[in-house]
């Protein structure tokens, strides 16, 4: 079974601040990492993820976080937020080859203040 | 291309009451999936269509919860009686398939309350 445990259920933060929000994960396979970002009355999207390769991925408005397979985790990192960004954060986890049925964390609310 | 789309956004009954959930996946989406979010908990996976069929549905949580798609477009998930712990956001997602992506693409969710 996996689990994901997002320890923060809430982040506030300065505008241009640097912000991490936290993401653990157990498996005990090989795994799929996934941030969602879920914005004021719209849907969950997608906003980075990993599958193979580089262990440090990005997405296009400037967050970034990094597999540590030692450490289990997939922080999410911010060097400097805006206004825009205040929203919910859900890390996900699933698995190759498995049935693709991501497991979400309970997720972090980033309030970012002016 | 239109999202996903969920109706309603928002209900409100009472105990016992009936309520349906609609979800219009992406055009040509084949895989349709439908998870719930019990305020402050995890999203929790409810049910997997591909096309029409049940693909995986060890997520519904009892057989209160009916959920169907037929014609494989829409689906829809009905609560019969409703009962207070099923309150909380119900999201819906499509993927055009399973495979390298696994991305699913996620409507705005319908926020069911049960007084």
């Amino acid at each position: 079974a996996q689990s994901v445990t997002q320890l923060d259920s809430q982040v506030p933060v300065f505008e241009e601040a640097p912000v991490e929000l936290r993401c653990n994960y157990s498996s005990s396979v090989s795994v799929y990492l996934f941030w969602y970002v879920q914005y004021p009355n719209q849907g969950l999207q997608l906003l980075l993820k990993y599958l193979s390769g580089s262990t440090l991925v990005e997405s296009i408005n400037g967050f970034e976080a990094e597999f540590n397979k030692s450490q289990t985790s997939f922080h999410l990192r911010k060097p400097s937020v805006h206004i825009s960004d205040t929203a919910e954060y859900f890390c996900a986890v699933s698995s190759p080859g498995g049935s693709y049925i991501p497991t979400f964390g309970r997720g972090t609310s980033l309030i970012v203040h002016p | 291309e239109a999202g996903v789309t969920q109706f309603p956004s928002h209900s409100v009954i009472e105990k016992g009451q009936t309520v349906t959930l609609r979800c219009d996946p992406i055009s040509g989406h084949d895989n349709l999936y439908w998870y719930r979010r019990v305020m402050g908990k995890e999203i929790k996976f409810l049910l997997h269509f591909v096309k029409e069929s049940k693909q995986d549905e060890s997520g519904m949580p009892n057989n209160r919860f009916l959920a169907e798609r037929t014609g494989g477009t829409y689906s829809t998930l009905k609560v019969q009686p409703a009962e207070l712990e099923d309150s909380g956001v119900y999201f819906c997602a499509s993927s055009p398939r399973t495979g390298v992506n696994h991305e699913q693409y996620f409507g705005p969710g319908t926020r069911l309350t049960v007084t």
